[in-house]
């Protein structure tokens, strides 16, 4: 079945320590996020991929930085993760962003931070 | 830019009883209206949407929304609902900002069934 991969679905990281999360996906779309979501709280978006333009959110803070060498793949990377940084970050893709489509979401990496 | 503001974080309901979940947006331009399923330790799930038609749109696993324009509401509803329809769910709105399609979320409303 088509769809949207998520790796490791549980990470845990040190306060500072870089940790990067991966996605990975068999839909051929080409455009793909990247959401944080703390508990209770609406999903995030961080930043997206329409092909290989890269769209930063404003708010997005340089802490996190976002890679895709290809279309089926894109990376999270935190740089310097703090207490504040835990949360499930999810992937998602869409076919295209100036064409309204419906999202599909992977299942999440629950990030903690010790 | 658009906003959606689900009032109820929590609905416990029993089980074979009828359900509403309300959802609000605000946009200056016309949207798109989604809403989606979480069920504990999974992502996001496509229930249904509205793009234009019909105002009631019907979803999968039994339930159903109706777009009005004029109260800015997306409202999820289900007839009856079961232990399994437990989940997490969220209303979402695309509108088309800068040439894309950006899809905002609500902060979710939590249903609870009950035996």
């Amino acid at each position: 079945d088509a769809m949207v991969i998520q790796n490791p679905r549980y990470q845990v990281t040190q306060f500072g320590k870089p940790v990067t999360l991966s996605c990975s996906q068999t839909l051929n779309h080409n455009v793909m996020y990247w959401y944080q979501q703390k508990s209770s709280q609406a999903p995030k978006l961080l930043f997206h991929y329409y092909d290989k333009d890269f769209n930063n959110e404003a708010d997005t803070p340089d802490n996190f930085q976002s890679r895709r060498p290809n279309t089926s793949f894109c990376f999270l990377d935190i740089r310097s993760p703090g207490l504040g940084d835990a949360a499930m970050y999810l992937c998602a893709t869409s076919n295209h962003p100036r064409e309204l489509s419906e999202q599909y979401f992977g299942p999440g990496t629950r990030l903690t931070v010790t | 830019a658009q906003s959606v503001t689900q009032l109820d974080s929590q609905v416990p309901v029993f089980e074979e009883a009828p359900v509403e979940l309300r959802c609000n947006y605000s946009s200056s331009v016309s949207v798109y209206l989604f809403w989606y399923v979480q069920y504990p330790n999974q992502g996001l799930q496509l229930l249904l949407k509205y793009l234009s038609g019909s105002t009631l749109v019907k979803g999968i696993n039994g339930f159903e929304a109706e777009f009005n324009k004029s109260q800015t509401s997306f409202h999820l509803r289900k007839p009856s609902v079961h232990i399994s329809d437990t989940a997490e769910y969220f209303c979402a709105v695309s509108a088309l900002s800068g040439g894309s399609y950006i899809p905002t979320f609500g902060r979710g409303t939590s249903l609870i069934v009950h035996p």
